[in-house]
């Protein structure tokens, strides 16, 4: 599975766009971009996937790039309780056995 | 409809005793897995199994074994505790097939003593 980078922490305020970079440059064509999120010290929740167009779901949209080897997490209206540690996570088709490779993920403070 | 259940939510247990963790999917879900995550950092997979009776290792799984006798069921053993293994445990189950979401437990906190 390719390797992902993002920014360790942003800031975003409330009620404003929030959206978090993802690199995964050396992703292949049939490599899935996941994001997910943890907030305080739950589980991580799901929050949308993608392999080439951009989704969008209640949550969030994921803009990917036409090469495939950046895309955007958008949170349209933020609000305190998005506040969390977000991870993107590349993943081939066929879900691999649900064995997920995190990264350190983006901290995510929205402030009022 | 309860998803993925970990029992016990918080655990001590002293350095060389054995336990082991608990998780159960309701979801019919093919695919489940065993997560750690230590202070500050992302998770960490342990072991994974894509159906009854078959097992994997992830990036981490020395001083835990597993077994999958059931879809439902997929325990996490530690057999000889360590302070190492100090840490919250997740449990995560999915669907087989392209793009499916995973579910995650709420975790166990486990304190070695």
């Amino acid at each position: 599975d390719a390797k992902t980078t993002q920014p360790p922490s942003m800031d975003c305020a409330e009620g404003r766009a929030a959206n978090l970079p993802c690199n995964h440059s050396t992703i292949s064509g049939n490599e899935y971009v996941y994001w997910y999120r943890q907030i305080h010290s739950q589980g991580p929740q799901y929050i949308i996937h993608g392999l080439k167009n951009n989704e969008t779901n209640e949550m969030a949209s994921l803009i990917i790039t036409e090469d495939r080897k950046s895309s955007t997490l958008i949170l349209p209206h933020a609000t305190l309780r998005d506040t969390a540690v977000y991870y993107c996570i590349a993943l081939k088709g066929g879900n691999q056995g649900g064995k997920l490779i995190f990264g350190q993920g983006t901290e995510l403070s929205v402030k009022p | 409809n309860a998803g993925v259940t970990q029992t016990p939510k918080f655990q001590v247990l002293k350095t060389g005793q054995s336990m082991t963790l608990q998780c159960a999917q309701d979801m019919n879900h093919e695919y489940m897995s065993w997560y750690r995550q230590d202070p500050g950092m992302g998770l960490r997979l342990i072991h994974y199994s894509v159906g009854a009776g078959i097992t994997d290792q992830g990036e981490v799984p020395n001083g835990y074994n597993v077994s999958r006798s059931t879809t439902e069921d997929f325990p996490l053993r530690l057999l000889s505790a360590a302070p190492s293994q100090t840490s919250v445990y997740f449990c995560a189950s999915s669907a087989q097939g392209e793009g499916t979401e995973a579910f995650f437990g709420q975790g166990t906190r486990l304190t070695v003593v």
